[in-house]
This record gives C-alpha cells, structure tokens and sequence, in this order.
C-alpha cells in the first residue's frame, strides 16, 4: 500500500502560466481533499470531493479548479497562477466523512515567481 | 464557519519534562477534535483524537482532554523524548470538513 502520493513533488512556475497537480490513493478512500499550508495559518481547505464525480468548495477555492474523474485520483488546477499561490499543497482522503482520521500525502512545494 | 485557535505558536522543552499544546474553538456542533504531527518534509500524521462525548483519552505518553463547556481542548505530552520534535496542529471537525488550528513547532532539547 503506498497510501497517498502527490506528484510533483516541487515545481516552480512563472506568473500566469498552468499546472497540474496530482493525488492519487489506492486505500478505496471515497473522500479526497486539498489543502494548501502557509506558516502561521495552518492547513486551509482548498476544495475536496465525497466520491467520484463529485467536487465541493472549501475555506479558499478561488484560482483552483478540481476534478475527480476516477475514484482514486483527486486533481488540483492553477490556470493561471500567481504568487500568492505559493505554497505546500497537501492532499489527503478518507473513508468516510467527519470524525475519521484523513490521511495525508508528504506535500508538493510550489513556488511561484 | 468553524475557527480553531491554538496556543502557543513555539513550545521548547527539556527533555523529560512535559509539553502542553490549548486550543479553543467556534462552532459549538463541532463533534470530533484530532491532533496531528507533521515532521519536517512530510504531511501530517494523526496522533491521537477526542469525541465530543468524551472528556478526556489517553494513549503512552500522549493524552487529550477537551472541555465542551468552554470549547477548549489540549494535547498533552509527557517524558518528552527527541522524536517529539515536529509541529503539532489541533483540528475540530463539523459534518464532512476539519478546521485546523495555526500549529505549535515543538523542540525538545537534549
């Protein structure tokens, strides 16, 4: 089992220009979230799906785009991104909602100039 | 929405002594309050959680008490030991989405 894995694992942009990150898990997990850490603020949810097909807005969604096509990939969208999107994007999934523990993919650092 | 406070934003201890991490939080429905640990260069980690039906749980050295009443609950970490050191964040949960606190970066010295 690799649990949750992220890919890239670093990428630097230049304002404006597109990417594609990628979570994928293969523990079955019907929920999946992104979320993006920034020292002093925590982890803040970005966008997150209850199950394939299906995606959902969290705390800060704007400049972000998701999809969830197959139940075991979540992807996250910057279609144009700037530089206060710079930051460590983590993804994690769980079984069921709420009072379940999430598990988390190690991070990708981005850095945009 | 649901906000998470978490106090103190560094913590430095001895080794051997203990380590003590608040939080407080907004939404009185909020129901269920994990702590995670994240060491450098790795996502977070679930260490222990609480439910809102229980005051207080305890696993080795590791134990968390919540009080509903005040909307406050803390981890507690005693004999520190080296590999305590990471960053600690609380969390409090309402329906499908957790709230995380700031997180607290936690060194035990030697």
């Amino acid at each position: 089992n690799a649990g949750v894995t992220q890919t890239p694992k670093f990428r630097v942009l230049k304002t404006g220009q597109s990417m594609t990150l990628l979570c994928a898990q293969d523990m079955n997990h019907e929920y999946m979230y992104w979320y993006r850490q920034d020292p002093g603020m925590g982890l803040r949810l970005i966008h997150y799906s209850v199950g394939e097909g299906t995606t959902a807005k969290g705390e800060v969604p704007d400049g972000y785009n998701v999809s969830r096509l197959k139940k075991q990939n979540f992807l996250l969208g910057l279609e144009s991104a700037a530089p206060s999107q710079t930051s460590v994007y983590f993804c994690a999934s769980s079984p069921l909602a709420g009072s379940v523990e999430q598990y988390f993919g190690p991070g990708t650092r981005l850095t945009v100039t | 929405g649901e906000n998470v406070e978490q106090h103190p934003s560094t913590l430095s201890v001895q080794e051997g002594d203990s380590a003590v991490i608040k939080c407080t939080y907004s939404d009185s429905a909020s129901n269920y309050f994990p702590w995670y640990k994240q060491e450098l260069g790795k996502g977070p980690q679930l260490i222990i959680d609480i439910r809102s039906n229980v005051g207080e749980k305890k696993d080795q050295r590791i134990a968390v008490t919540l009080n509903k009443t005040a909307k406050h609950f803390s981890l507690h970490i005693t004999e520190t030991q080296p590999e305590d050191s990471a960053v600690y964040f609380c969390a409090a949960s309402r329906e499908d989405k957790l709230s995380f606190g700031a997180g607290t970066t936690v060194t035990v010295r030697a």
